[in-house]
């Protein structure tokens, strides 16, 4: 039973290119979340999606950052034109339908570096 | 906003001591409590947390963390470590009416020395 996968482990863009993270949620689970991580700092909460909804979004910046998690596939947190202040570790989480929501389980990151 | 410190950023420790990872929070209202751990490579884990009931929780990797509410604490210890604790710790709340979404503190590196 694989965990919560996530792609690329590493990912190099140029300022204004964009990055595209993957994350395969565990099998069964429908609930998926996207983290970040600054330097220095701890994970901070971006946004809460259901598979073609989503549900709280309040921590993604209101500018370049989308994210969503089709009926197929993986989630994708899609940033574009990226900036240096981009620069982070992003992760993932997801958790089962109805389930205990305070039972996320993580995956291994995608550190995204801007130069 | 609730938010949460971690007084630590690194611990250096020797095998088989103690360790004491500290984490205040601070909220207005009625949280969850949580340990995540870290391994080299690897996602973040859930260690332990605190919901409801004994202030005192335990892993099954010998850690315990007891929820103190009047002091906003949440202090992870292990009487005895072993090579293999080395990693990143994290403490987070959420709030009971939206407990899908973690604060996290900065994290603690613990270091284990033969």
């Amino acid at each position: 039973n694989a965990g919560v996968m996530q792609n690329p482990r590493h990912l190099v863009r140029r300022r204004g290119q964009e990055a595209r993270l993957r994350c395969s949620p565990m099998k069964g689970h429908s609930h998926v979340y996207w983290y970040r991580q600054l330097p220095e700092e701890g994970l901070k909460f971006m946004v809460y999606l259901q598979k073609e909804n989503i549900i709280d979004e309040s921590g993604m910046p209101k500018e370049r950052f989308s994210a969503e998690f089709p009926k197929e596939g993986p989630s994708i947190l899609r940033i574009q034109q990226v900036v240096r202040g981009d620069s982070a570790a992003y992760f993932c989480a997801s958790s089962p339908p109805g389930g205990d929501n305070t039972e996320a389980f993580f995956g291994q990151g995608t550190r995204l570096t801007v130069v | 906003a609730q938010s949460v410190t971690q007084l630590d950023s690194q611990v250096p420790v020797f095998e088989e001591a103690p360790v004491e990872l500290r984490c205040n929070y601070s909220s207005s209202v009625s949280v969850y409590l949580f340990w995540y751990v870290q391994y080299p490579n690897q996602g973040l884990q859930l260690l332990l947390k605190y919901l409801s009931g004994s202030t005192l929780v335990e892993s099954i990797n010998g850690f315990e963390a007891e929820f103190n509410k009047s002091q906003t604490s949440f202090h992870l210890r292990k009487p005895s470590v072993h090579i293999s604790d080395t990693a990143e710790y994290f403490c987070a709340v959420s709030l009971i009416s939206n407990d899908y979404k973690l604060s996290f503190g900065a994290g603690t590196t613990v270091t284990v020395r033969a």
